[in-house]
């Protein structure tokens, strides 16, 4: 069952902060993130593990609560390279198998 | 090194038509996958493998059959095609992670196929 994201779209001014946020309705090992741009394959971004484990990719991190079933992504202070859509990918315990969300397309302007 | 190759890139094909896409990654991953994207629904998995020989279904599984003959090749195959498969088809590997997690995704570039 694909993870749910929020929002669907976001736009930005440059500098401003976005949270996208993931949730599950099943039990969850690992959460990833992905982003891709127009025309591009997705590119990995960061993995966290179920422990509460969090990861940080330059003003990009992110949390993972394996109680609530969900993950956050943080983008912070974003520049125009952030533009594009953001994915979560979901891993079930013991899985081998990574369930993608519908995405959340993020525009950062000037 | 190459990383994750599709073949073709691009495909037109009339409804009944049979076609194989390819992917072939160098980096000796034990799994491989085949994702489809349409707008608004993200990447869906239609099949994938955990080693040489295997093969499992995924979300969208219907119409789409799989081989993993060699470890480095994972072939998608469509036997009658329908417009209903226009899509853009991603292939991905990854090494594995000890207790379960697939670890990062290596995407390959996509393979747009449209059915007429």
């Amino acid at each position: 069952q694909q993870p749910v994201q929020s929002p669907q779209a976001v736009i930005l001014r440059e500098g401003e902060d976005a949270v996208i946020n993931c949730s599950s309705s099943k039990a969850l090992y690992s959460v990833h993130w992905y982003r891709q741009k127009h025309g591009e394959a997705p590119v990995f971004l960061m993995i966290l593990l179920k422990g509460g484990e969090q990861k940080g990719h330059e003003k990009i991190s992110a949390s993972f609560n394996e109680k609530k079933q969900q993950s956050s992504l943080y983008l912070t202070a974003s520049q125009l390279s952030y533009s594009g859509t953001y994915f979560c990918g979901t891993g079930g315990t013991g899985g081998f198998k990574t369930i993608f969300g519908a995405g959340t397309r993020l525009f950062v302007k000037a | 090194n190459a990383g994750v190759t599709q073949t073709p890139k691009f495909r037109v094909l009339k409804t009944g038509q049979s076609m194989t896409l390819l992917c072939a990654q160098d980096m000796n991953h034990e799994y491989m996958y085949w994702y489809r994207q349409d707008p608004g629904m993200g990447l869906r998995l239609i099949h994938y493998s955990v080693g040489e020989g295997t093969t499992a279904k995924g979300e969208v599984p219907d119409g789409y059959n799989v081989s993993r003959l060699k470890k480095q090749n994972f072939l998608l195959g469509l036997e009658s095609a329908a417009p209903s498969q226009t899509s853009v088809y991603f292939c991905a590997s990854a090494h594995g992670r000890p207790r379960g997690d697939t670890g990062e995704l290596f995407f390959g570039e996509g393979s747009r196929l449209t059915v007429l």
